[in-house]
């Protein structure tokens, strides 16, 4: 069964420290890898998106890391701001009809 | 920056009435979805929607749903006949192209649905 788990569920930090945020998933067969960051109350905002041959992707202080034989990927988030803030949801899509496949989410709550 | 737009931003009905959720996608896209979110749940998807019909829907997408995209704006979600647990908040997404490699769905804000 296609699934996507993440951890940790949530995660309090201090404003200015780095963090990451894990994913493992058991989607077959894989297209590519998703983070999106959702507000409360807001829709989901993509942050990265990766394929099967990117093993590193950054977008300003977020920086993803797919391993696709271990089916793993991991967000990095260096120095943590207030607006940090929020859901990160790991998102497979699969190669077959390009469903998303959505995990949980980690909660990240920065604080001052 | 264009973006999906979501009317209202918050509905409130009683059990067993009908609700219509409307979006705005961007403009040159051509694949829509809807997505819900139950509080403290994962993004569920409902279904996607192209060229005038549905491409693909899930096991959520009984017949109390249908969609609909009565111009050449907006996209809409019916349910006929709302339940206590269709309580949620729902999302639209469009994308320019099929959700290939690269091709990004950009979601709206959502509506919050809550059924009494």
């Amino acid at each position: 069964k296609n699934q996507v788990e993440q951890s940790p569920q949530s995660l309090i930090i201090l404003e200015g420290k780095n963090c990451t945020l894990q994913c493992n998933y058991t989607v077959s067969p894989f297209s590519n890898l998703r983070w999106y960051k959702q507000d409360t109350g807001r829709g989901p905002v993509s942050l990265t998106i990766m394929t099967f041959s990117e093993n590193t992707k950054s977008n300003g202080r977020y920086t993803a890391t797919l391993d696709a034989d271990t089916k793993q990927s991991s967000l990095h988030i260096t120095a943590s701001q207030l607006s940090d803030s929020a859901s990160y949801i790991c998102v497979v899509t699969t190669d077959s009809n390009y469903q998303l496949i959505w995990g949980a989410g980690t909660k990240l709550i920065i604080k001052p | 920056e264009p973006e999906v737009t979501q009317t209202p931003s918050h509905q409130v009905t009683q059990m067993g009435q009908e609700v219509i959720l409307h979006c705005v996608p961007i403009s040159n896209h051509l694949y829509f979805y809807w997505y819900r979110q139950i509080l403290g749940q994962k993004v569920e998807f409902l279904v996607s929607f192209y060229n005038n019909e549905i491409s693909e829907k899930s096991e959520i997408f009984d017949d109390q749903f249908s969609v609909e995209r009565p111009d050449g704006s907006n996209f809409t979600l019916k349910i006929r006949s709302t339940k206590l647990e269709d309580s949620a908040m729902y999302f639209c997404a469009s994308s320019e192209n099929v959700p290939s490699s690269y091709n990004e769905q950009f979601f709206g804000p959502g509506t919050r649905l809550t059924v009494l």
